[in-house]
């Protein structure tokens, strides 16, 4: 079936450095990604849809020039944190459809962020 | 906007049966999901619905009434390693967008 691959799986970074995050469709194409964040017992939140060869499509309140999104390939998509702050230590979760194939959104297995 | 309603916490025992509600309220609806998700971990699909009515894979259904704005995922069987959040999870419009609900947590007790 569909596999989504997220790396890094953990990651601890200083105030103030800047974090990329990757998620790929692994046996399929995927021309939209979505990512989100969730905060500790609280559900995924929709941060912004990628989309391949073309601008991202950011949520209300979600800051594009802090979340960066690119979406070179049909394959990858990568969300960086710039300029990570402690209150951005969260769960991020990249997720993805074939839509060929047409099978539900697949997750990938998230990145736990933690901004020191 | 939009508003999913499911309830914070259930308890259940073990081999019994438990019905985790969803309410909804969107406007281009076209679809419902039910994920579940354990702790640390990304959310795995279980079921989707689309069309009122009874979709069933294994010890799990799910029951979606778009009248009433509902759907509920059916846990049978129930074993300990069902204890996860299980989120409903709506889709509006033509693409792949998802709402999520706040989650259900459900703790199975021998």
């Amino acid at each position: 079936g569909a596999v989504v691959s997220q790396h890094p799986s953990r990651v601890i970074c200083k105030s103030g450095t800047s974090v990329k995050i990757e998620c790929r469709s692994l046996d399929f194409q995927a021309t939209t990604m979505f990512w989100y964040r969730q905060f500790p017992k609280q559900s995924l939140m929709l941060m912004a849809t990628s989309n391949e060869g073309s601008k991202a499509t950011y949520e209300q309140g979600v800051e594009k020039d802090k979340f960066l999104i690119n979406h070179a390939s049909l394959t990858l998509s990568t969300l960086t944190v710039t300029s990570a702050h402690p209150e951005d230590s969260s769960f991020y979760i990249c997720s993805a459809r074939d839509a060929v194939g047409g099978s539900p959104l697949h997750f990938g297995n998230g990145t736990r962020l933690t901004v020191t | 906007g939009q508003n999913i309603d499911q309830p914070t916490e259930m308890t259940a025992t073990e081999g019994a049966i438990v019905q985790i509600n969803c309410t909804y309220q969107t406007s281009g609806f076209n679809g419902l999901f039910w994920y579940q998700q354990h702790a640390g971990e990304a959310p795995t699909f279980l079921s989707y619905n689309v069309l009122d009515g009874l979709e069933e894979k294994g010890r799990f259904s799910s029951f979606l009434s778009r009248s009433k704005g509902y759907s509920y995922l059916l846990l049978k069987e129930l074993q300990m390693k069902d204890s996860a959040s299980y989120l409903c999870a709506v889709r509006t419009g033509g693409g792949n967008k998802l709402t999520f609900g706040t989650g259900t947590q459900l703790k199975v007790e021998l």
